[in-house]
């Protein structure tokens, strides 16, 4: 079927650390990427997307390159602040409206 | 701009009790519409979708439904709740179909007890 897998939490960082989290799917044909961002007591918010092999999404520093070849979708950023402490979530959209979500990471930046 | 609005933000409701959430979306008109729940530490699970008035599709079977009696509504409702029910409920709305991304409102946080 179509999903989506992400690297386990939580993940504990100092402030200005490197970040990576890990995200592959499983999906038929070639679905759009997301990357969602879920802050303290929030709703969702659209971190960034890639609609097609080797688009590159970016937003406030975060990057996620569309790698066909490992079905992957790796969320990185060079600099992390305490702000970014949030919940992330890889997802892919399938069937046009259907959207597949990851578990979920729980990334602390401690300052 | 687009604004969806969710309430309210936080109910705690007994077991058997009815349930009914509001989402409203702004400034767009016949968006698709969606209700997604999330349990403690997880993911995010599809329930309904709408593409229209009066049109739902159910993703899971379960203790709820969902309606839309206007354009730009979407309300989540139970006749009797379950424990299982707790969780984080989320509206999302998305402009058409084919892969466009979906917008989500702040959520409710629904505890049964």
């Amino acid at each position: 079927g179509n999903s989506v897998t992400q690297m386990e939490g939580p993940v504990t960082l100092s402030e200005e650390a490197f970040l990576t989290i890990n995200c592959t799917y499983t999906a038929t044909g070639y679905p759009s990427l997301f990357w969602y961002v879920q802050y303290p007591g929030e709703g969702l918010q659209l971190l960034l997307k890639a609609t097609k092999a080797d688009d590159k999404g970016s937003n406030k520093g975060f990057e996620a390159t569309y790698r066909k070849e490992t079905t992957s979708f790796h969320l990185e950023k060079g600099s992390v602040q305490v702000s970014d402490s949030a919940v992330y979530f890889c997802a892919l959209i399938y069937n046009d409206y259907k959207l597949s979500f990851g578990a979920g990471t729980t990334v602390t930046v401690r300052a | 701009s687009q604004t969806i609005h969710q309430w309210p933000a936080t109910l705690v409701q007994p077991v058997g009790s009815p349930l009914s959430l509001e989402c409203t979306v702004e400034g767009t008109s016949n968006p698709n519409l969606y209700w997604y729940r999330q349990a403690a530490g997880r993911g995010l699970q599809l329930l309904f979708y709408s593409v229209g008035i009066g049109q739902i599709s159910s993703e899971v079977p379960q203790n709820l439904s969902a309606s839309r009696p206007q354009d730009r509504q979407f309300i989540l409702s139970s006749k009797k709740l379950l424990l299982s029910d707790s969780g984080f409920y989320l509206c999302a709305w998305s402009e058409d179909l084919g892969e466009k991304e979906q917008y989500f409102g702040p959520g409710t946080r629904l505890t049964v007890t």
